[in-house]
């Protein structure tokens, strides 16, 4: 079956710091990978996806790489901001039966600091 | 309408009773999507329509647990007889296709259910 794994949080970090959070999956066919970002008390909103191998999806200074080869999709920012203090899901949408099911890792809270 | 617009925003039942979350996707969406997201932020899928049908329902707990999605009116999951580990935030989504050109969900700010 299709699972997603991510770091555990929380993750601390200073505003201006560098931000990455891993994510890997599996996956029995070519899913395409996404990264929601949940603020606090809201629900979920798409930050960034890639459909295939090597794409690279950004948003807002948020960039992750789809890695078939490492069946990763590593969330990365250059320069942190308190705004961005949320919960960051990576997430995967395989082509079976289910539609457009998406498959959730477990969230990892990002806190910046001023 | 232009968002998933889920009610009530916030429900509390004591255990056993009933509970029913209502979810209304984006107009013209064919898939709608629940999903239960408990304390460790983890989202647990529960089930899926396409237009009325139930198109995939693996994650519902068999015994409690019911949802439809009917014409003309908002999508609803039922809880019966309500338990303290049915305690979550539930989260709808929509997408307009299922579809690899159509995969964006949208979703809706979510159900926080209590169960005391």
């Amino acid at each position: 079956g299709n699972s997603v794994t991510q770091m555990e949080g929380p993750v601390t970090l200073s505003e201006e710091a560098f931000l990455t959070i891993n994510c890997t999956y599996t996956a029995t066919g070519y899913p395409s990978l996404f990264w929601y970002v949940q603020y606090p008390g809201e629900g979920l909103q798409l930050l960034l996806k890639a459909t295939k191998a090597d794409d690279k999806g950004s948003n807002k200074g948020f960039e992750a790489t789809y890695r078939k080869e490492t069946t990763s999709f590593h969330l990365e920012k250059g320069s942190v901001q308190v705004s961005d203090s949320a919960v960051y899901f990576c997430a995967l949408m395989d082509y079976n039966n289910a539609g457009n099911m998406l498959t959730f890792g477990g969230g990892t809270r990002l806190m910046v600091k001023p | 309408g232009e968002e998933v617009a889920q009610t009530p925003k916030h429900l509390v039942r004591g255990e056993g009773q009933k509970a029913k979350l209502y979810c209304a996707p984006i107009k013209g969406h064919s898939y709608v999507f629940w999903y239960q997201q408990v304390l460790k932020n983890e989202f647990k899928f529960l089930i899926s329509f396409q237009n009325e049908n139930v198109f995939d329902e693996t994650g519902m707990p068999k015994e409690r647990f019911s949802a439809k999605c009917l014409p003309n009116s908002p999508c609803s999951l039922e809880i019966q007889a309500t338990k303290l580990e049915d305690s979550a935030v539930y989260f709808c989504a929509s997408s307009l296709q299922g579809s690899r050109t159509n995969e964006k969900l949208f979703f809706g700010s979510g159900t926080q259910l209590s169960v005391l």
